[in-house]
């Protein structure tokens, strides 16, 4: 069965550049989280989107800005990168609410 | 009073034993609990899910427990494997509030052979 695809899976920037990551939900899935999860910690919720429209708003800076496309794949991205921005980026996709199914991650190092 | 496990960072076990992983969450108006499976450098990967109306549910060697009373739920894992080695999440939603998991500190399971 298809999976939630994340891309890049890693990713080094140095500090104050920007990044983009991307999510592809599992086909036909309607709704796209992001969560944070820094090393040794719990995952984090940054953003939801459903149906394209923005729906929960968690701790995610001000620097970080998200969409989700005509066809439901999401951006995250991200400027003015911070040292304590690296970390492990889940996107996870559900179906009207239910079982979130977490894509693989973007680990992404900030020097 | 009622004895309540405690979470723990770290748990050690030997192949063939039983496990169990506990978590106090947070929210009392959470109305839906999950249980997530995190292998390294790997995303969390659902496990067994329990909504607030019921106390018990079973998996395939997997029970979760859920404690309203004292915000409480425990995650049993029958004859653990090498396999099962990995960090466990317990995760929260209030619906009323959103869909967002709220996650919980996660414990560290190493089933030795």
């Amino acid at each position: 069965a298809a999976g939630v695809i994340q891309s890049p899976r890693h990713l080094i920037k140095e500090k104050r550049e920007t990044a983009t990551l991307k999510c592809y939900p599992i086909p036909r899935h309607d709704t796209v989280y992001w969560y944070q999860q820094g090393p040794g910690q719990d995952p984090q919720f940054l953003i939801s989107f459903y149906e394209k429209m923005q729906s929960d708003k968690g701790s995610i800076p001000d620097r970080f800005s998200a969409q989700q496309f005509s066809d439901y794949h999401s951006e995250l991205n991200m400027s003015s990168l911070e040292l304590g921005d690296s970390a492990l980026y889940f996107c996870a996709s559900s179906l009207q609410g239910r079982e979130q199914y977490f894509g693989p991650g973007t680990r992404l190092t900030v020097t | 009073g009622e004895s309540v496990g405690l979470h723990l960072p770290t748990l050690s076990v030997q192949e063939g034993d039983n496990s169990i992983i506990n978590c106090a969450y947070s929210n009392s108006a959470s109305d839906y609990f999950i249980w997530y499976k995190q292998e390294s450098g790997k995303g969390p990967q659902f496990i067994i899910d329990i909504r607030s109306n019921m106390d018990k549910r079973q998996g395939q060697r997997v029970t979760v427990l859920l404690n309203k009373t004292v915000k409480h739920l425990s995650l049993q894992i029958a004859a653990t494997q090498p396999g099962d080695s990995a960090v466990y999440f317990c995760a929260e939603i209030d619906n009323q509030a959103g869909t967002a998991l709220i996650f919980g500190k996660g414990t560290t399971l190493s089933v030795s052979s």
